[in-house]
C-alpha cells in the first residue's frame, strides 16, 4: 500500500510555544490530506481536511488560529500548533486519501506540551 | 449525515478461537466503501479490510472476513484462529465513493486475546 510519513513521532515543548509537525506521502501524490486528535482510549476526531494548493476546512469547534494546516505540496501537509498549552498535549495523525478507497496514515505524534 | 456505529466498547477472545467484531452504518448513498482498520499498541492504523457497496460478495483476507448485508447496514468482522497480535483497537470506517472524501469512523472496539 501507499506509504505516509509523518513526523515527529514524539515532541515535548514548552507552554506558550509553538510546534510543527509534517506529514508526507512517500510514493503518490496527495491532493487531500486530513489531520486527526485522538484521546487515549477514544476514536479519530478530524480536526481538518487539508487540500493542496488551498485553505483547510476545518470541522466545528477547531481553532484556526490555534492549528495551522499549510498544504504547499502534493506531497507535504503541516499542522502548526500555535501557543501551545497542556491542553493541546494529544495524539496527532495524518492520513491521505487521495485517489484511493482505504485511507493511509501516518504513524501519528505524541505531542506533551509542559 | 452518515454515521457509523460500533455498540460494543470492549470484546474479549481466546488464542485459536473465532471472535466477530460488529458495526452498523446509516447512509443514503449507494456507492460507498466500508473498512475495517485495525490500531494496535503502537498507535499505527493500519487496514485490515475493505468492502466495495456494490460487491456483492463478502471481502475476506487470510484470518479476516466481513458480513456485510447491505439492506441492514451492517458491517461485521469475523477474526478466526485468534492471534495475540491480534489485541488492538478496531475501528470500523465508511467512506463515500469519492477519493477525495474524509472517512467516518465508528468509536472503536478494544479487543483482548487470552492465551
Amino acid at each position: 500500500g501507499a506509504v505516509v510519513s509523518q513526523h515527529p513521532s514524539r515532541v515535548i515543548c514548552k507552554s506558550g510555544t509553538s510546534v510543527k509537525i509534517e506529514c508526507r506521502s512517500l510514493d503518490f501524490q496527495a491532493t487531500t490530506m486530513f489531520w486527526y486528535r485522538q484521546f487515549p482510549k477514544k476514536s479519530l476526531m478530524l480536526m481538518a481536511t487539508s487540500n493542496e494548493g488551498s485553505k483547510a476546512t476545518y470541522e466545528q469547534g477547531v481553532e484556526k488560529d490555534k492549528f495551522l494546516i499549510n498544504h504547499a505540496s502534493l506531497t507535504l501537509s503541516t499542522l502548526t500548533v500555535t501557543s501551545a498549552h497542556p491542553e493541546d498535549s494529544s495524539f496527532y495523525i495524518c492520513s491521505a486519501r487521495s485517489g484511493f478507497a482505504e485511507a493511509f496514515f501516518g504513524q501519528g505524534t505524541r505531542l506533551t506540551v509542559v | 449525515a452518515q454515521t457509523v456505529t460500533q455498540s460494543q466498547p470492549e470484546m474479549s477472545v481466546q488464542e485459536a478461537e473465532t471472535v466477530t467484531l460488529s458495526c452498523t452504518y446509516d447512509t443514503s448513498e449507494s456507492d460507498y466503501y466500508l473498512f475495517w482498520y485495525k490500531q494496535p499498541p503502537s498507535r499505527q492504523m493500519i487496514l485490515v479490510i475493505r468492502q466495495e457497496a456494490y460487491k456483492q460478495q463478502n471481502a475476506t483476507e487470510n484470518r479476516f472476513s466481513v458480513n456485510f448485508q447491505k439492506a441492514a447496514k451492517s458491517f461485521s468482522l469475523k477474526i478466526s484462529d485468534s492471534q495475540l497480535g491480534d489485541a488492538a483497537m478496531y475501528f470500523c470506517a465508511y467512506g463515500y465513493q469519492g477519493g477525495s472524501e474524509k472517512l467516518v469512523f465508528g468509536k472503536g472496539m478494544k479487543l483482548t486475546v487470552n492465551p
